[in-house]
């Protein structure tokens, strides 16, 4: 069975602060995808990221960066320089590959992210 | 990118009555669709996947008469709460993944807020 583990419920910074949100991960699969949605306040997930099991690279995209670590099951989030409108709900989820499971998405359960001015 | 929305945005009604919520794919064929529940302040749970053309899985614990999911065409599923009771409000988002929409990534609606009297 798949599990994904946000452990932080709720983080709160200060605008200009780097921030960091934890994924756990536990799959048996040897080839999976790992996901990062953004819910704001409206409710509409707006996707970040896709990432594939063999891929370890690091990615970067603005102010937005993923740490993949497979040694670890770890996908982590950093967002440098947090701003106001960076506050919202963050999800991690993961993907089996399998065509035969229609790719289904389990979910963390989310952090939500309070970015004080 | 994948469009995908739905309608309503949101509705509220009458215990006992049912609610019908439309998943529409604007600019891709879903072969694919799945249909989550929110409740306020927690995470996204599947509660089935349908593929086109064919009866709908439901995951453990939907019960199947309740959550009536019809995927008639590559474009649209719908979603109906039949008899629908206070415990049933929350956030009904979709998803779709079609073979010429990235394969394996699911694009997600806008949601639906339903609130039962």
């Amino acid at each position: 069975a798949q599990k994904v583990t946000q452990a932080q419920t709720e983080i709160s910074v200060v605008e200009k602060e780097d921030v960091t949100l934890d994924c756990v991960y536990e799959t048996r699969d040897t080839t999976y995808y790992l996901f990062w949605y953004k819910q704001p306040p409206s409710g509409e997930l707006v996707f970040l990221i896709r990432r594939n099991s063999f891929d370890e690279q690091n990615e970067i995209s603005g102010r937005y960066s993923w740490n993949f670590q497979k040694s670890t099951s770890s996908f982590n989030f950093t967002i440098t320089a947090s701003q106001v409108v960076d506050s919202a709900v963050y999800f991690c989820a993961l993907s089996e590959a399998s065509g035969g499971s229609n790719y289904k998405l389990t979910f963390g359960k989310g952090t939500l992210l309070t970015v004080n001015p | 990118g994948a469009v995908v929305s739905q309608h309503p945005s949101r509705v509220i009604c009458k215990s006992g009555t049912s609610v019908k919520i439309e998943c529409r794919s604007l600019d891709f064929q879903a072969t694919t669709m799945f249909w989550y529940r929110q409740f306020p302040k927690q995470s996204l749970m599947l509660m089935a996947t349908s593929n086109e053309g064919s009866k709908a899985t439901y995951e453990q614990g939907v019960e199947k008469d309740k959550f009536l999911i019809n995927h008639a065409s590559l474009t649209l599923s719908t979603l109906t709460v039949t008899s629908a009771h206070p415990e049933d409000s929350s956030f009904y988002i979709c998803s779709a993944r079609g073979a010429l929409a990235g394969g394996n990534e699911q694009f997600f609606g806008p949601g639906t807020r339903l609130t039962v009297l």
